[in-house]
Protein backbone atom coordinates (compact mmCIF):
# COMPACT_ATOMS: atom_id res chain seq x y z
CA UNK A 1 0.00 0.00 0.00
CA UNK A 2 0.97 3.47 -0.28
CA UNK A 3 3.02 5.68 2.04
CA UNK A 4 3.07 9.10 3.00
CA UNK A 5 5.74 10.82 5.28
CA UNK A 6 5.81 13.50 7.09
CA UNK A 7 7.87 14.74 9.94
CA UNK A 8 6.80 14.34 13.29
CA UNK A 9 6.75 17.54 14.68
CA UNK A 10 8.39 21.22 13.05
CA UNK A 11 8.99 24.54 15.10
CA UNK A 12 9.16 28.07 13.62
CA UNK A 13 9.53 31.24 15.98
CA UNK A 14 6.68 33.67 15.14
CA UNK A 15 6.99 35.88 11.72
CA UNK A 16 9.42 33.29 10.40
CA UNK A 17 8.79 30.83 7.72
CA UNK A 18 7.39 27.37 8.68
CA UNK A 19 8.46 24.20 5.95
CA UNK A 20 6.01 20.89 6.39
CA UNK A 21 7.02 17.99 4.14
CA UNK A 22 5.30 15.01 2.99
CA UNK A 23 6.99 12.43 0.74
CA UNK A 24 6.34 9.67 -1.28
CA UNK A 25 7.02 7.43 -4.39
CA UNK A 26 6.76 9.57 -7.06
CA UNK A 27 4.26 11.74 -5.67
CA UNK A 28 4.44 14.22 -8.41
CA UNK A 29 1.94 11.90 -10.05
CA UNK A 30 -0.84 12.62 -7.66
CA UNK A 31 -2.86 15.26 -6.34
CA UNK A 32 -1.34 16.31 -2.42
CA UNK A 33 -4.09 17.76 -0.07
CA UNK A 34 -3.12 19.26 3.63
CA UNK A 35 -5.70 19.97 5.99
CA UNK A 36 -5.24 21.79 9.66
CA UNK A 37 -6.09 20.36 12.95
CA UNK A 38 -6.12 22.23 15.61
CA UNK A 39 -6.39 20.78 19.09
CA UNK A 40 -9.38 18.80 20.50
CA UNK A 41 -11.37 19.74 16.48
CA UNK A 42 -11.77 18.49 13.11
CA UNK A 43 -9.44 18.60 10.19
CA UNK A 44 -9.72 21.65 7.73
CA UNK A 45 -8.96 21.68 4.20
CA UNK A 46 -5.96 24.58 3.94
CA UNK A 47 -4.66 23.26 0.33
CA UNK A 48 -6.03 20.81 -2.25
CA UNK A 49 -4.81 19.98 -5.60
CA UNK A 50 -0.88 20.31 -4.45
CA UNK A 51 -0.97 24.26 -4.44
CA UNK A 52 -5.25 25.50 -4.15
CA UNK A 53 -6.62 27.24 -1.25
CA UNK A 54 -10.07 27.08 -0.21
CA UNK A 55 -11.95 30.86 -0.17
CA UNK A 56 -10.87 31.86 3.81
CA UNK A 57 -7.46 30.23 3.91
CA UNK A 58 -5.13 32.76 4.29
CA UNK A 59 -2.26 33.50 1.70
CA UNK A 60 0.41 32.62 4.12
CA UNK A 61 -0.39 29.04 3.52
CA UNK A 62 0.95 27.65 0.32
CA UNK A 63 1.99 24.31 -1.31
CA UNK A 64 3.87 22.42 -4.21
CA UNK A 65 4.60 19.08 -5.18
CA UNK A 66 7.60 17.87 -7.02
CA UNK A 67 9.37 14.56 -7.59
CA UNK A 68 8.84 12.07 -4.23
CA UNK A 69 7.92 15.48 -2.11
CA UNK A 70 5.24 18.05 -1.61
CA UNK A 71 5.64 21.02 1.00
CA UNK A 72 3.44 22.92 2.96
CA UNK A 73 4.94 26.31 3.50
CA UNK A 74 3.51 29.23 6.34
CA UNK A 75 4.85 32.57 5.60
CA UNK A 76 4.79 35.01 8.53
CA UNK A 77 3.46 32.33 10.67
CA UNK A 78 1.62 33.29 13.32
CA UNK A 79 0.95 31.87 16.60
CA UNK A 80 -3.03 30.93 15.28
CA UNK A 81 -1.22 28.20 13.19
CA UNK A 82 0.30 26.05 16.16
CA UNK A 83 -1.90 22.80 15.21
CA UNK A 84 -1.05 19.34 13.84
CA UNK A 85 -0.93 19.36 9.64
CA UNK A 86 -1.55 16.37 7.15
CA UNK A 87 -0.94 15.64 3.83
CA UNK A 88 -2.72 13.63 2.28
CA UNK A 89 -3.04 12.08 -1.67
CA UNK A 90 -5.19 9.05 -3.12
CA UNK A 91 -4.46 5.71 -3.42
CA UNK A 92 -6.40 2.41 -5.68
CA UNK A 93 -9.67 4.30 -4.99
CA UNK A 94 -8.67 5.45 -1.20
CA UNK A 95 -7.21 8.54 0.47
CA UNK A 96 -4.23 7.57 2.21
CA UNK A 97 -2.82 10.59 5.00
CA UNK A 98 0.36 11.23 6.32
CA UNK A 99 1.20 10.76 10.27
CA UNK A 100 0.53 14.43 10.50
CA UNK A 101 3.65 16.78 11.35
CA UNK A 102 3.28 18.85 14.47
CA UNK A 103 3.50 22.42 13.98
CA UNK A 104 5.13 24.71 17.75
CA UNK A 105 4.74 28.53 16.72
CA UNK A 106 7.68 29.20 19.93
CA UNK B 1 -26.00 25.31 7.78
CA UNK B 2 -23.94 22.40 6.08
CA UNK B 3 -22.91 20.14 8.47
CA UNK B 4 -22.24 16.69 8.82
CA UNK B 5 -23.51 15.41 12.50
CA UNK B 6 -21.65 11.40 13.40
CA UNK B 7 -23.40 9.72 15.96
CA UNK B 8 -23.32 6.31 17.39
CA UNK B 9 -19.95 5.88 18.82
CA UNK B 10 -19.70 4.31 22.37
CA UNK B 11 -17.29 1.58 24.11
CA UNK B 12 -17.83 -2.35 23.22
CA UNK B 13 -15.72 -5.21 23.92
CA UNK B 14 -13.61 -6.63 21.66
CA UNK B 15 -15.48 -8.81 18.97
CA UNK B 16 -18.39 -6.93 19.63
CA UNK B 17 -20.25 -4.58 16.78
CA UNK B 18 -21.57 -1.11 16.57
CA UNK B 19 -23.21 0.90 13.69
CA UNK B 20 -22.09 4.62 13.64
CA UNK B 21 -24.04 7.03 11.72
CA UNK B 22 -23.77 10.44 9.83
CA UNK B 23 -26.73 13.03 9.23
CA UNK B 24 -25.90 15.72 6.43
CA UNK B 25 -27.47 18.61 6.28
CA UNK B 26 -27.95 22.12 4.11
CA UNK B 27 -26.19 20.66 0.73
CA UNK B 28 -27.78 17.79 -1.37
CA UNK B 29 -26.62 14.63 0.26
CA UNK B 30 -26.89 12.37 -2.93
CA UNK B 31 -24.56 14.40 -5.17
CA UNK B 32 -21.76 13.57 -3.06
CA UNK B 33 -19.25 10.81 -2.26
CA UNK B 34 -18.40 10.57 1.09
CA UNK B 35 -15.77 8.64 3.27
CA UNK B 36 -15.18 8.00 6.97
CA UNK B 37 -11.69 8.91 8.08
CA UNK B 38 -10.84 7.54 11.90
CA UNK B 39 -7.89 9.34 14.40
CA UNK B 40 -6.30 6.62 16.71
CA UNK B 41 -5.97 8.80 20.15
CA UNK B 42 -2.59 10.45 19.58
CA UNK B 43 -2.03 9.51 16.13
CA UNK B 44 -2.82 10.47 12.53
CA UNK B 45 -5.60 9.79 10.45
CA UNK B 46 -7.01 7.35 8.32
CA UNK B 47 -9.29 6.67 5.89
CA UNK B 48 -11.60 3.42 6.18
CA UNK B 49 -14.03 2.95 3.37
CA UNK B 50 -15.81 5.35 0.71
CA UNK B 51 -19.06 5.01 -1.12
CA UNK B 52 -20.13 6.84 -4.09
CA UNK B 53 -23.20 9.03 -4.52
CA UNK B 54 -25.61 6.38 -5.53
CA UNK B 55 -23.84 3.47 -3.53
CA UNK B 56 -22.87 1.74 -6.41
CA UNK B 57 -19.10 1.85 -5.25
CA UNK B 58 -17.49 1.24 -1.93
CA UNK B 59 -14.03 0.74 -1.36
CA UNK B 60 -11.94 -0.22 2.09
CA UNK B 61 -9.09 -0.50 3.53
CA UNK B 62 -7.24 -3.44 4.33
CA UNK B 63 -7.34 -3.43 7.59
CA UNK B 64 -11.02 -3.38 7.81
CA UNK B 65 -12.06 -5.40 4.85
CA UNK B 66 -14.65 -8.06 5.72
CA UNK B 67 -15.57 -6.04 8.78
CA UNK B 68 -16.80 -2.76 7.97
CA UNK B 69 -19.52 -2.08 6.03
CA UNK B 70 -20.08 1.40 4.62
CA UNK B 71 -23.70 1.95 3.35
CA UNK B 72 -26.03 5.22 2.86
CA UNK B 73 -29.56 6.01 2.18
CA UNK B 74 -30.35 9.29 0.55
CA UNK B 75 -33.75 9.58 1.28
CA UNK B 76 -32.76 10.35 5.52
CA UNK B 77 -29.39 12.27 4.06
CA UNK B 78 -27.54 9.58 5.76
CA UNK B 79 -23.98 7.72 5.90
CA UNK B 80 -23.53 4.60 8.11
CA UNK B 81 -20.66 2.14 9.08
CA UNK B 82 -21.31 -0.96 10.07
CA UNK B 83 -18.32 -2.28 11.99
CA UNK B 84 -18.15 -6.46 13.24
CA UNK B 85 -15.65 -7.98 15.07
CA UNK B 86 -14.22 -5.09 16.26
CA UNK B 87 -10.52 -5.25 17.47
CA UNK B 88 -8.74 -2.76 20.10
CA UNK B 89 -6.84 -1.31 17.36
CA UNK B 90 -10.29 0.10 16.12
CA UNK B 91 -10.17 2.63 18.59
CA UNK B 92 -10.46 5.99 17.50
CA UNK B 93 -12.35 8.93 16.83
CA UNK B 94 -14.19 8.30 13.54
CA UNK B 95 -15.34 11.22 11.65
CA UNK B 96 -17.24 11.51 7.76
CA UNK B 97 -15.96 13.83 5.51
CA UNK B 98 -17.28 14.85 1.79
CA UNK B 99 -15.87 14.72 -1.55
CA UNK B 100 -17.05 18.22 -3.10
CA UNK B 101 -16.79 16.49 -6.53
CA UNK B 102 -20.62 17.56 -6.90
CA UNK B 103 -22.57 15.60 -8.85
CA UNK B 104 -19.39 13.59 -10.50
CA UNK B 105 -18.97 10.23 -11.66
CA UNK B 106 -15.14 10.71 -10.33
CA UNK B 107 -14.37 12.05 -6.65
CA UNK B 108 -12.25 15.04 -6.66
CA UNK B 109 -9.75 12.80 -3.88
CA UNK B 110 -9.71 15.54 -1.47
CA UNK B 111 -12.56 16.00 1.82
CA UNK B 112 -14.05 19.83 2.00
CA UNK B 113 -16.45 19.15 4.68
CA UNK B 114 -15.83 17.03 8.10
CA UNK B 115 -18.25 16.07 10.82
CA UNK B 116 -17.30 16.58 14.55
CA UNK B 117 -16.32 13.34 14.74
CA UNK B 118 -17.65 10.12 17.27
CA UNK B 119 -15.45 8.29 19.50
CA UNK B 120 -15.23 4.41 19.54
CA UNK B 121 -13.39 2.49 21.99
CA UNK B 122 -12.75 -0.96 21.89
CA UNK B 123 -11.94 -2.35 25.27
CA UNK B 124 -12.60 -5.32 27.71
Amino acid sequence: SYELTQPPSVSVSPGQTATITCSGDKLQTKYVSWYQQKAGQSPVLIIYQDLKRPSGIPERFSGSNSGNTATLTISGTQAMDEADYHCQAWDTSIAVFGGGTELTVL
Amino acid sequence: EVQLVESGGGLVQPGGSLRLSCAASGFTFSSYWLSWVRQAPGRGLECVANIRQDGSEKYYVDSVKGRFTISRDNAKNSLYLQMNNLEVDDTAVYYCARDPANGSRYPNRYFDLWGRGTLVTVSS
